[in-house]
């Protein structure tokens, strides 16, 4: 079926330095999410986007992070500054309605 | 307070039996119940999912029995196969529309041959 595609898989990176996470949706799909999920944990919401805006976000979602999908193209979660605490696996999902997910393979991203 | 409760934590089945895994909820609101697996190191999947309009559904080997005066949903996993392990996610979708998702700690079953 369609997928969404994440890019990169893995990331590490210096602990206050910026990082951008791209996510490639199904292409048709008007709703994105990012969540959060730590080693064996469940995962865990930090913000919507539709039609351009954030629709909501959750109390992970820090100051530091921000998104966006600049004219259609990829939609990005960027962290600046990262902290040691940011490290985690980062799935991407998009849906039609908003219900339904399909979901990323995740970029696994560890700071240091 | 954790919104959407999953038990157990691991379970073991043979295979050919029924495994049974448990959610409960807090919020009345939600409206919208799915279940996702997730095998290692790769991302979760919809498996099935049902509303509060019906109180099962069934896809396969796979059924949803929910509950809504008790506010609890189970997914009932018949004639179990070692393909099945995996993690499984319940999750709600939050009130007000926006697709949120509130996932439970995930049930890890493991089916023995």
């Amino acid at each position: 079926g369609p997928k969404v595609l994440q890019i990169p898989s893995h990331q590490i990176i210096d602990m206050g330095q910026m990082v951008t996470l791209n996510c490639d949706p199904v292409s048709n799909h008007l709703y994105f999410y990012w969540y959060k999920q730590i080693l064996g944990q469940q995962m865990e919401f930090l913000v919507n986007f539709y039609n351009g805006k954030v629709m909501e976000k959750s109390k992970l979602f820090k100051d530091q992070f921000s998104v966006e999908r600049p004219d259609g193209s990829y939609f990005t979660l960027k962290i600046q500054p990262t902290a040691l605490e940011d490290s985690a696996v980062y799935f991407c999902a998009s849906s039609f309605s908003n219900s339904d997910y399909t979901f990323g393979s995740g970029t696994r991203l560890l700071v240091i | 307070q954790q919104q959407v409760r999953q038990s157990p934590q691991s379970l073991t089945v043979w295979e050919g039996e029924t495994a049974i895994l448990n959610c409960s909820y807090e919020d009345s609101t939600f409206d919208y119940f799915p279940w996702y697996h997730q095998f290692p190191g790769e991302s979760p999947a919809l498996l099935i999912a049902i509303r509060p309009v019906s109180n099962k559904k069934e896809d396969g080997r796979f059924t949803i029995f929910f509950n809504k005066r008790e506010k609890k949903f189970s997914l009932h996993i018949a004639d179990s196969q070692p393909g099945d392990s995996a993690t499984y996610f319940c999750a709600a979708s939050g009130p007000g529309n926006t697709g949120k998702l509130i996932f439970g700690l995930g049930t890890t079953l493991q089916v023995q041959p």
